[in-house]
């Protein structure tokens, strides 16, 4: 069975400033999905990037990238230029590439949150 | 618009009582899901369903059930049978053929205990 894991509970960071959030998973398949889901507090879940395994180059999605270190099962998403509004809890999750169980495990999540 | 709705928002059950979470899409998504999140928790995945009239249970079944008779929705019944059914439940859908499509979120139900 596939396991994500997030060791952080909670980051802090200031306003315009950098952060990464780290996720490691554990798998015997060589293909599948990897995703960064965001909660505000209004508990809507939004997903905020999406990796795919057999993809070598890192996803990007405006002020959010992933560092995707395959070989080493670690999929960390970096926030660039924080913004008030990207305080809230992400998820890492992990979905197997064959449609047939196309079921989601996440992490326990980290909160984020963002000094001005 | 496109979307999944949930009703309700603030759900309260009485001991030995059932109750049942309302689910419904109109993204013509043919696979559905149920999560359980809890505090300090990540979001585990109750039941779903990837065509009408077919569900299988996820990792975390015992206590609930579902029906699928319509793609549309995909209600979710907490029986008395789950002695610990406080949290916060969030529906799912996407569309099955599509591999690496996400799935898309309803905006949840809070159910509490009285």
């Amino acid at each position: 069975a596939q396991t994500v894991t997030q060791s952080q509970p909670e980051m802090s960071v200031q306003e315009a400033e950098t952060v990464t959030l780290s996720c490691t998973y554990d798998t015997s398949e060589s293909d599948y999905y990897l995703f960064w889901y965001k909660q505000p507090p209004s508990r809507q879940m939004i997903l905020v990037i999406r990796q795919e395994a057999y993809k070598q180059q890192n996803a990007t999605e405006n002020r959010f990238s992933v560092n995707f270190q395959k070989a080493a099962k670690s999929f960390s998403l970096k926030i660039s230029d924080s913004q008030l509004g990207d305080a809230a809890m992400y998820f890492c999750a992990y979905r197997s590439y064959t449609g047939a169980n196309s079921k989601l495990t996440f992490g326990k999540g980290i909160t984020l949150s963002v000094r001005p | 618009d496109g979307g999944i709705t949930q009703s309700p928002k603030y759900l309260f059950r009485k001991e030995g009582q059932n109750v049942t979470l309302s689910c419904e899409q109109n993204l013509n998504h043919d696979a559905m899901y149920w999560y359980r999140q809890d505090p300090g928790q990540g979001l585990r995945l109750i039941y779903y369903s990837q065509i009408v009239n077919d569900f299988q249970k996820g990792d975390i079944a015992e206590g609930y059930s579902v029906s699928r008779e319509k793609k549309e929705s995909f209600p979710l019944t907490v029986t008395s049978a789950q002695k610990n059914p406080t949290a916060f439940y969030l529906c799912a859908s996407k569309n099955f053929d599509r591999v690496g499509e996400t799935q898309y979120f309803g905006p949840g139900t809070r159910l509490l205990v009285l």
